[in-house]
Formats: C-alpha cells, structure tokens, sequence
C-alpha cells in the first residue's frame, strides 16, 4: 500500500559522527521535506525538494546534508557540524496543492 | 511575513464536551490551509484542509474548521471529544511566495481529555 516510510525508528548517534536517515515514498510525489520536531517548538523545515536533483535549504540547514537522486528516495544526513541533534525527524512528500503526507518519524538520541 | 498563530499551547477538555482549537494566519493572498493531528511519538496526519469555496470543511474524526477571512482565523471544531482525540495539533498555511511549496507551521496546541 501507498505510503512514507522512515527508517530507523530510533537511531543513536556517538560524538564526531555522521548518520543517515531514510524516508521513502510510493506515493509518486515530485516534493518532499526534511522537518526537525523539538518539545514546544514546533515543526521546523531542514531541507526540501520539489524535483529530483534539486533541494533546497530550510529554516535550519546547517549541520545537516540531503540528496535527491531518486523520485522516491531523501535521505538525511546529520554530520558532525550538527552540536544539538537529539530530536525527532519527519520526513513529508507532497501532494498537490501544497498538501504534505507524513512519515513515521525518526528519534535521534546522542550516545 | 507569513506567520501561523496557534494561541493556545495546551488544552484540556472532559470527554464529550464540545472543542474549538484556535489558529490565526498572516498571508496576503487567499490562503490554503491545514490543520494536523499528531499522536505522541507518531507522524502527522492530515485532518482536513480549505483551498476554497465553502468555508466550513469537513474532516476526519469528526472535525470541521471554518475559514473566516475577516477574522484571518481557521478554527478548528469537534461537537464531542473522544479521549482518543488527546493528541497534539497543528495550524499551516501553505507559502506560495516564489513558487516555493512550503508550509509555514503553527507551534501546535496539545489537546489533553479527561474521563
């Protein structure tokens, strides 16, 4: 069935170190979206894409790294720059107009 | 700039009472809004959304939003809450500006329910 799908669920990372989230879709969307989700702060945008090998930066890019070689495929890559990246990821792909779909969601913990 | 006001951070209401969540926006054109649920440790889910047209939407769950354009509100309704609606929820406005497809969000309000 059509769907986001995020993995892993929960991912730990150690000092110094870069990880990779994964968000795929099946949903044939051209437009997808990295969130960060902090207590009380909302959903704030990392990175988007609205085509395949294009992205763009969000409110908070730095420390982070995407790509976009596939329609269904946006990993997210938190690198080492990032000094506070215990949160809980979404990953969202759009549909038209404007209406985005979530994903599971992914919790990053620092060891 | 365009901005999403959810006033209210958190709410508690008893179970079969009625809900109303505000949410108020700033965007110069007609705007396309959302409003989201999220169940804690989960993604989002749609919940219903106003392009245009008729101003009270109809959504999942028993919700229903009215746009008023006067008032730059979309206030989020339910007749009867059900404990399973103790959630968080969330505001957005769709940003047009530039041709980017972006949301600009609410910071949400919680919705708790009490038997």
């Amino acid at each position: 069935d059509g769907g986001i799908t995020q993995s892993p669920k929960y991912l730990f990372r150690k000092e110094g170190q870069n990880v990779t989230l994964s968000c795929e879709q099946n949903l044939n969307h051209d437009a997808m979206y990295w969130y960060r989700q902090d207590p009380g702060q909302g959903l704030r945008l990392i990175y988007y894409s609205q085509i395949v090998n294009d992205f763009q930066k969000g409110d908070i890019a730095e420390g982070y790294s995407v790509s976009r070689e596939k329609k269904e495929s946006f990993p997210l890559t938190v690198t080492s720059a990032q000094k506070n990246p215990t949160a809980f990821y979404l990953c969202a792909s759009g549909g038209g107009p404007e209406t985005q779909y979530f994903g599971p969601g992914t919790r990053l913990l620092v060891l | 700039a365009q901005s999403v006001t959810q006033p209210d951070i958190h709410i508690t209401v008893s179970e079969g009472a009625s809900l109303e969540l505000r949410c108020n926006y700033s965007y110069g054109a007609t705007p396309y809004l959302f409003w989201y649920v999220q169940s804690p440790g989960q993604g989002l889910q749609l919940l219903l959304k106003y392009f245009s047209g008729d101003t009270l939407v109809q959504g999942i769950k028993g919700f229903e939003a009215e746009f008023k354009r006067s008032q730059s509100s979309f206030n989020l309704r339910k007749p009867s809450v059900h404990w399973s609606d103790a959630a968080e929820y969330f505001c957005a406005v769709a940003d047009n500006a530039g041709n980017n497809r972006k949301l600009i969000w609410g910071l949400g309000t919680s919705l708790a329910v009490n038997p």
